[in-house]
């Protein structure tokens, strides 16, 4: 069964580093493209970013490319999200999310959510 | 950017109704096109890939149809856990874009 189990929800000031990681299982982990969403309150999905954790390939959003960085670890199944310097902006709910196939496509599989909340 | 414009935002049915959601591409996106539904605090579900084909365990009330820019999901026979919003997203290239979903409530 294909699971994957995102980190649990994060309070941190603005100006703050975090990582949040998605553990993948049931699945060859480094032959599908994983990616990240964004849904800030009360709105809709933003697609962010996607990696392929075969080799490290990485593609972002233009509006995203530079505020986050999206990185895969292999030998443990687990995708992350990063920043080095929050803002109250990024206040949101992120997914994690396996592409529907072996080429960047729409996800299948969905993380449960990490709920990221920044304020001072 | 390929910007993804569904209609209607919200709509109101009945159980038992047809339900239907259209989804226009700012562009040419083949087939390539996936609907997806999310009720308040989970994740969301994908329902139909490549435009019309039904993703495995869920039911066939949903369909899909549509190539090129003009897209549309129907629920036939509306239940009441579809009670949901839906959302489109295109994956011809990227970035990926989802539109801004159409919230299904009870009428």
């Amino acid at each position: 069964e294909v699971q994957l189990v995102q980190s649990g929800a994060e309070v941190k000031k603005p100006g703050e580093s975090l990582k949040i990681s998605c553990k993948a299982s049931g699945y060859s982990f480094t032959n599908y493209w994983i990616g990240w969403v964004r849904q800030m309150p009360g709105k809709g999905l933003e697609w962010m970013g996607i990696v392929y954790p075969g080799d490290s390939d990485t593609r972002y959003s233009p509006s995203l490319q530079g505020q986050v960085t999206i990185s895969a670890d292999k030998s443990i199944s687990t995708a992350y999200l990063q920043w080095s310097s929050l803002k109250a902006s990024d206040t949101a709910m992120y997914y994690c999310a396996r592409s529907l196939t072996t080429t960047i496509q729409g996800p299948d599989y969905w993380g449960q959510g990490t709920l990221v909340t920044v304020s001072s | 950017d390929i910007q993804m414009t569904q209609s209607p935002s919200s709509l109101s049915a009945s159980v038992g109704d047809r339900v239907t959601i259209t989804c226009r591409a700012s562009q040419s996106i083949s087939s390539y096109l996936n609907w997806y539904q999310q009720k308040p605090g989970k994740a969301p579900n994908l329902l139909i890939f490549a435009a019309s084909s039904l993703q495995s365990g869920v039911p066939s009330r949903f369909s899909g149809s549509g190539s090129g820019t003009d897209f549309t999901l129907i629920i036939s026979n509306l239940q009441p856990e579809d009670f949901a919003t839906y959302y489109c997203q295109q994956s011809y290239s990227l970035p990926l874009t989802f539109g801004g979903g159409t919230k299904v409530d009870i009428k």
